[in-house]
């Protein structure tokens, strides 16, 4: 059974500080997602990778497949950036992704 | 931009009653999914769609709970009759499939409150 672990479960920043969540799971994925989650509830797609290093903007996630370890990194964080992270992997080679499984999540609070 | 709609954002209903939440997913997309987020808990997953029947479904998806894809372009999650504990945000996702690498899409979530 494939779990994923999120670190840490709340985080409180400054604006301007560099933030940076963690995950890790314990089997073989086909890809690793991070997820906003904002009070609403909605969620949204950040990135999906199963190797390397992703950039969009501010945020940049890495995954390292061999130590089964993927992190997010918000860099100039600001108070909008406040919401849930979380992150999931997808179980599945073939045709499709197949159910993810999600970690608990971040919650993130960015100070003015 | 497509996005998957869902409706309603939010549905009370007494226990015991049946309620039916509905998704409509990206067109052309191919794989459905549902999932559901207890209040402070990490989002689960339900039950998964492919070729107008379930691929998967986890060990929630028990018998009060049924999906159907009616008419092409909604795919709906059925709950016959329910429980205070089915009280959740419950999260319907869309994918295109035809890899193992393809983004999941999600809706906004409709809010079941159950009293």
């Amino acid at each position: 059974k494939n779990e994923v672990e999120q670190s840490p479960q709340n985080l409180t920043a400054q604006e301007g500080e560099f933030i940076t969540i963690n995950c890790s799971y314990s089997v073989g994925i086909s890809a690793l997602h991070w997820l906003q989650q904002h009070p609403g509830g909605g969620i949204v797609s950040l990135f999906m990778l199963s190797s390397g290093k992703k950039k969009h903007g501010r945020l940049i996630a890495t995954i390292n497949i061999q130590e089964k370890h993927s992190s997010l990194h918000i860099t100039a964080s600001h108070p909008r950036d406040s919401a849930v992270y979380i992150c999931a992997v997808g179980t599945h080679y073939g045709g499709s992704q197949g159910n993810l499984i999600f970690g608990k999540g971040t919650k993130l609070s960015v100070k003015p | 931009e497509p996005e998957v709609t869902q409706t309603p954002s939010h549905q009370v209903t007494q226990m015991g009653q049946e309620v039916i939440l509905r998704c409509v997913p990206i067109s052309n997309h191919l794989y459905f999914y549902w999932y559901r987020q207890i209040l402070g808990q990490k989002v689960e997953f339900l039950v998964s769609f492919y070729n107008n029947e379930i691929s998967e479904k986890s060990e929630i998806f028990d018998d009060q709970f049924s999906v159907e894809r009616p008419d092409g372009s909604n795919f709906t999650l059925k709950i016959r009759s329910t429980k205070l504990e089915d009280s959740a945000m419950y999260f319907c996702a869309s994918e295109a499939g035809g890899s193992s690498y393809n983004e999941q899409f999600f809706g906004p979530g409709t809010r079941l409150t159950v009293l």
